[in-house]
């Protein structure tokens, strides 16, 4: 598999804290994504990034923001968390050729 | 713009039998198209993809997808269903090879595979 992690792989957290996901990877790639995985809505995609600093919306990004400071690492931040960000994170690189996905973030909102 | 749709969210199989996951999409340009497997608590791996070259596409795990351009169709075919093939798989279409094309994403099936 290609060299990407992300952290943590569970967390809970409280309603109307901040939260932040971490993405990294090893291969060098471009472009980055964080999608949402729910029960009956497949992958939805969150944020994407196509460079260091250069970042765009998805089709879900109300109530979270990204950041991309490195090529290696692409964060994703819920600014005020609400139960209905309850959901599996991933983050993926890659294009028209196709993603590598990492293993997931598995977040919890109480 | 591309679209995907999955015909059947859930399917059921008895082990050995014939495994179709049925994908169509819409693509205003030839597309490439991907097919994706997530076991349980896992991130999704690829299993093939079809880039403009061989209609019938072979991948991992003995599965393989055949494109059909005048049906609009990806399908994805295992003669012989193993229990171990229970998973969610997902169809994707690129609307071209660049690093700047973004994969759109069917909704996914279920694959459940009875012994």
């Amino acid at each position: 598999d290609a060299g990407i992690t992300q952290s943590p792989r569970h967390k809970v957290t409280e309603t109307g804290t901040p939260v932040t996901l971490r993405c990294h990877q090893t291969e060098n790639h471009r472009y980055m994504y964080w999608y949402r995985q729910d029960p009956g809505h497949g992958l939805r995609l969150i944020h994407y990034s196509y460079g260091v600093k250069d970042t765009d919306k998805g089709e879900v990004s109300d109530g979270y923001s990204v950041s991309r400071s490195k090529t290696e690492d692409f964060l994703l931040t819920l600014e005020s968390a609400t139960s209905s960000q309850t959901s599996v994170y991933f983050c993926a690189i890659g294009g028209g050729f196709g993603y590598t996905f990492g293993s997931g973030t598995r977040l919890t909102v109480v | 713009a591309q679209s995907v749709t999955q015909l059947g969210s859930h399917v059921s199989v008895s082990e050995g039998a014939l495994v179709l996951l049925r994908c169509n999409y819409s693509s205003s340009v030839p597309p490439y198209l991907f097919w994706y497997v997530q076991y349980p608590n896992q991130g999704l791996q690829l299993l093939l993809k079809y880039t403009s070259a061989a209609t019938l596409v072979k991948g991992i795990n003995g599965f393989e997808a055949e494109f059909k351009k005048s049906e609009t169709s990806f399908h994805l075919t295992k003669p012989s269903a193993h229990m171990s093939d229970a998973a969610e798989y997902f169809c994707a279409v690129s609307d071209g090879a660049g690093n700047n094309r973004k994969l759109i994403w069917g909704l996914g099936t279920s694959l459940a595979v009875n012994p």
